[in-house]
């Protein structure tokens, strides 16, 4: 299965804008969804598709692909979005998901 | 509102097998819009997909599991299952179980797939 590599972490200005990149093979293919974890809890979806958000997420997240990269952008970062964030996709087969490995996010 | 829910044992011995279940609420899981998935997470570590079953009773599988991973569907129960044989230490993990959609955007040319729901997580320990 392909992988998908994300920066291990990422810091941010609080009120500034960051973007979390995923690089893989398959994001030519198919878009990634994107999760926020906080500790101790289960991932939950921020966003889906080409640019999508499920209900009750800010619109201060936002996505965009370009090749083999997409993009999860925070625009206006605030406290909570502290997380660890996480991208996923299918592989180049297309029977199998991989998820990227992780971006810590700290907003200073 | 789908609400998944994960049981199981918490602690599993060494060469044995990991069986978990996930009760599905809010919703049949005998549809053909969604796959059901296990994911599970290592301590400290990041997300990891391990499989997927549709509706007819296919699945998929992590390649790096396959070997010892089988997901199977109870639709009168509306419960999925996971079983993992010859567990070790590595496989001490947060388990949780999720819904999948898959879509195909047609204006893109572009498929993709998310996870709406999500089981809060059960801890497995492997240990004697």
């Amino acid at each position: 299965s392909s992988e998908l590599t994300q920066d291990p972490a990422v810091s941010v200005a609080l009120g500034q804008t960051v973007r979390i990149t995923c690089q893989g093979d398959s994001l030519g293919k198919y878009f990634a969804s994107w999760y926020q974890q906080k500790p101790g809890q289960a991932p939950a979806l921020v966003i889906y598709g080409k640019n999508n958000r499920p209900s009750g997420i800010p619109d201060r997240f936002s996505a965009s692909s370009s090749g083999n990269t997409a993009s999860l952008t925070i625009s206006g970062a605030q406290a909570e979005d502290e997380a660890d964030y996480y991208c996923n996709s299918r592989d180049n087969s297309g029977d199998h998901l991989v998820f990227g490995g992780g971006t810590k996010l700290t907003v200073l | 509102q789908v609400q998944l829910q994960e049981s199981g044992p918490g602690l599993v011995k060494p060469s044995e097998t990991l069986s978990l279940t996930c009760t599905v609420s809010g919703g049949s899981i005998n549809n053909a819009e969604y796959y059901w998935s296990w994911i599970r997470q290592r301590p400290g570590r990041g997300l990891e997909w391990i499989g997927y079953i549709y509706y007819s009773g296919r699945a998929y599988y992590d390649p790096s599991l396959s070997s010892r991973a089988t997901i199977s569907l109870d639709t009168s129960k509306n419960q999925f299952s996971l079983k993992l044989t010859s567990v070790t230490a590595a496989d001490t993990a947060v388990y949780y179980c999720a819904r999948e959609m898959y879509y195909y955007d047609t204006s893109a040319y572009r498929e993709y797939d998310y996870f709406d729901y999500w089981g809060q997580g059960t801890l497995v320990t492997v240990s004697s």
